[in-house]
């Protein structure tokens, strides 16, 4: 079974950046995209974008172009997602989540607070 | 403002069957096969609950099932069961557009 263990809660101010940890236990995952889900407190899910671990390749939607950087690293089976640049609209939970087309699992999510 | 459209409210007693739509387009929900849907707990990640429209991952309960016309899509709960009471959040792939995939604005569904 595979399971997606992320890093810890965050406190960051404004114009810097955070980058949170998502580690993949269990069993393969190269055949799978992994996505980064955005949720800001009370509201819904926002995708931000995804890299596929087989080649390294990303993309990031436009809302979250420039500021996001998500890379993999197969060798620790750990993947990372660094948003830059953090204003107080980014204090949100931020998930990975793998899956192609749907996001079959997903870590327990991360906290990002971005407060002066 | 979320790219698909769900209503912000469902209810039903236990035993009964509730239906949650989801509306978008010709370019995500009415191009692909591709509408998942997640029911998410107060302070808990989302779960996959509806792959491809009406794929049911393994450990979903048969309760739960989906479907989909035109630029709609909708999942079903029958037989409405006290821990049903969560959020739901459907999702679509959205092609190359950007973003590549959308959610919903996410549904409270009430067990009364």
């Amino acid at each position: 079974e595979v399971q997606l263990v992320q890093s810890g809660a965050e406190v960051k101010k404004p114009g810097a950046s955070v980058k949170i940890s998502c580690k993949v236990s269990g069993d393969t995952f190269t055949d799978y995209y992994m996505h980064w889900v955005q949720q800001a407190p009370g509201k819904g899910l926002e995708w931000m974008g995804l890299v596929d671990p087989a080649d390294g390749q990303t993309t990031h939607a436009e809302k979250f172009q420039g500021r996001v950087t998500i890379t993999a690293d197969t060798s620790t089976d750990t993947f990372y997602m660094e948003l830059s640049s953090l204003r107080s609209e980014d204090t949100a939970v931020y998930y990975c989540a793998l899956g192609n087309y749907a996001f079959d699992i997903w870590g327990q999510g991360t906290m990002v607070t971005v407060s002066s | 403002q979320s790219a698909l459209t769900q209503p912000p409210s469902a209810s039903g007693s236990p035993g009964q069957s509730v239906t949650i739509s989801c509306t978008g387009t010709s370019s995500d929900v009415g191009g692909y096969d591709y509408v998942s849907w997640y029911q998410q707990h107060p302070g808990k990640a989302p779960k996959l609950m509806i792959s491809d429209v009406s794929e049911r991952p393994s450990g979903v309960p048969d309760r739960f099932s989906g479907s989909k016309s035109g630029n709609t899509a909708s999942l079903t709960v029958s037989g409405l069961q006290a821990e049903d009471e969560a959020y739901y959040y459907c999702s679509s792939y959205a092609g190359s557009n950007s973003p590549n995939w959308v959610f919903g604005g996410g549904t409270k569904l009430t067990v009364l």
